[in-house]
């Protein structure tokens, strides 16, 4: 099946500072999300990327879709105590004979020292 | 606006039993999709329901099986529960299907917090 590579798989920094995380895979994806999981929640939408190239903002949140589609980073600028959880990637994509399915990356698990 | 509600929010069964967990979707919302959450593999879609018929499917034995009503609600239901199946459950409700998350617009999918499902 297809799988996503986020990385990386955890990150521990200084509030203030900024973080990059990415997803890549070698399959093409119609749609890439970027989610944001506290402990004890369901994931929560942070950013929605519908075409190759698109380059979206949410406050502090900047994410792009890759021009090749098998791609995407999310930023995070002047990280903040509330920023901590993990982040994935999720790509929307046609599996054939009418169907679709959504994959998850594995994860980026977000410690800031504050 | 209520969110996405699962019951129950936890609960330990044993080897070979079954389990059936709850999802009621957004007030509106057509489509419910099932995705079981382990620390080894992540996020893993399981299966989507829209207008009371499945619509995708993940790789899942068929093991994994779930309906949905008139009123959008959806139950899943794992039979002869295997060590391997604990794991939090989360479901998700869109407005449309999971198809035309390709589309901007307000088909944006919402998540539950999540069953968490303890085989002992």
């Amino acid at each position: 099946g297809q799988q996503l590579n986020q990385s990386p798989q955890s990150m521990f920094i200084q509030e203030g500072e900024d973080v990059s995380m990415n997803c890549t895979s070698s399959s093409i994806f119609n749609t890439w999300l970027w989610y944001k999981q506290d402990p004890g929640e369901g994931p929560v939408l942070l950013i929605a990327l519908y075409k190759a190239g698109e380059l979206t903002s949410n406050g502090r949140l900047t994410a792009q879709f890759g021009i090749t589609r098998k791609d995407s980073f999310l930023n995070i600028s002047a990280s903040i105590p509330s920023d901590v959880g993990i982040y994935f990637c999720a790509g929307q994509s046609y599996s054939g004979a009418g169907s679709y399915q959504l994959t998850f990356g594995k994860g980026t698990k977000l410690s800031v020292i504050p | 606006k209520a969110g996405v509600t699962q019951t129950p929010r936890y609960l330990i069964k044993t080897r070979g039993q079954q389990v059936t967990l709850s999802c009621s979707p957004i007030s509106g919302h057509r489509s419910v999709s099932w995705y079981q959450q382990t620390p080894g593999q992540g996020l893993q879609f399981l299966f989507e329901y829209f207008s009371e018929t499945q619509r995708n499917k993940g790789n899942f034995p068929g093991r994994f099986s779930g309906r949905q009503f008139s009123n959008s609600r959806s139950e899943m239901n794992v039979s002869t529960l295997e060590l391997g199946d604990s794991a939090l459950y989360l479901c998700a409700s869109s407005l449309d299907r999971l198809a035309a998350l390709s589309k901007p617009g307000a088909n944006v999918l919402t998540f539950g917090a999540g069953s968490r499902l303890t085989v002992l």
